[in-house]
């Protein structure tokens, strides 16, 4: 499987910021990366798809404006929530896709606390 | 649109128990199905997968089986140990960009 990392593992910030969470692949050229919320007591909710190079699709109910998603590279995709709430306290996860069709390597997940 | 339950949302048992872990899913159509396990924090580890033509995968005290047309999937964990204590998770997947989780089942294994 491919190695994935996630920075930061956890933050805390203050409603009405924005943060910035990094998933990167370490050892595979990924063009399709994958982003998941887990809210607690909750399954994981994939969020949007991130392809390299193009513009994410997000899933229904899921405010584009509000989670950005950047895949600039094949090793390197990030999800800024601008303008967080409290209500996005969450747990968030990425993926990459692997190289078998229906494969996903999942990173630690990033906890974010909006205070 | 897929749903996946899992039962018992949560089980303790003590240590040398063998167990089993529940996972129904309301569409047939899918591509495979796996077992994550997830600690405390922490992102998910794959287990097994099973693909839809599979009956069932084995990994060390693991067993996984898939009865797709029921929409069951059960997860059989031998001679239980305190490190096996952590949430389970099935997914199911039916496309490229589709998998569809269940709520977990947290175990916890008594010394």
């Amino acid at each position: 499987g491919a190695v994935v990392s996630q920075h930061p593992s956890w933050v805390i910030c203050k409603s009405g910021t924005s943060v910035k969470i990094e998933c990167r692949s370490l050892d595979f050229q990924a063009t399709t990366m994958f982003w998941y919320r887990q809210f607690p007591k909750q399954s994981l909710m994939l969020m949007a798809t991130s392809n390299e190079g193009s513009k994410a699709t997000y899933e229904q109910g899921v405010e584009k404006d509000k989670f950005l998603i950047n895949h600039a590279s094949l090793t390197l995709s990030t999800l800024t929530v601008t303008s967080a709430h409290p209500e996005d306290s969450s747990f968030y996860i990425c993926s990459l896709g692997g190289r078998g069709r229906y494969e996903q390597y999942f990173g630690p997940g990033t906890r974010l606390t909006v205070t | 649109k897929q749903e996946v339950t899992q039962i018992p949302a949560a089980l303790s048992v003590p240590e040398g128990e063998n167990l089993v872990l529940n996972c129904s899913f309301t569409d047939s159509a899918i591509y495979n199905l796996q077992w994550f396990r997830q600690d405390p924090g922490k992102g998910l580890t794959s287990l097994l997968l099973i693909q839809s033509s599979q009956r069932e995968q084995t990994s060390g005290r693991l067993n996984a089986s898939l009865d797709k047309s029921s929409g069951r999937s059960t997860l059989y964990i031998a001679a239980s140990q305190p490190g096996d204590s952590a949430t389970y998770l099935c997914a199911v997947q039916t496309g490229a960009n589709n998998l569809f989780f269940g709520t977990g089942t947290r175990l916890t294994v008594i010394p």
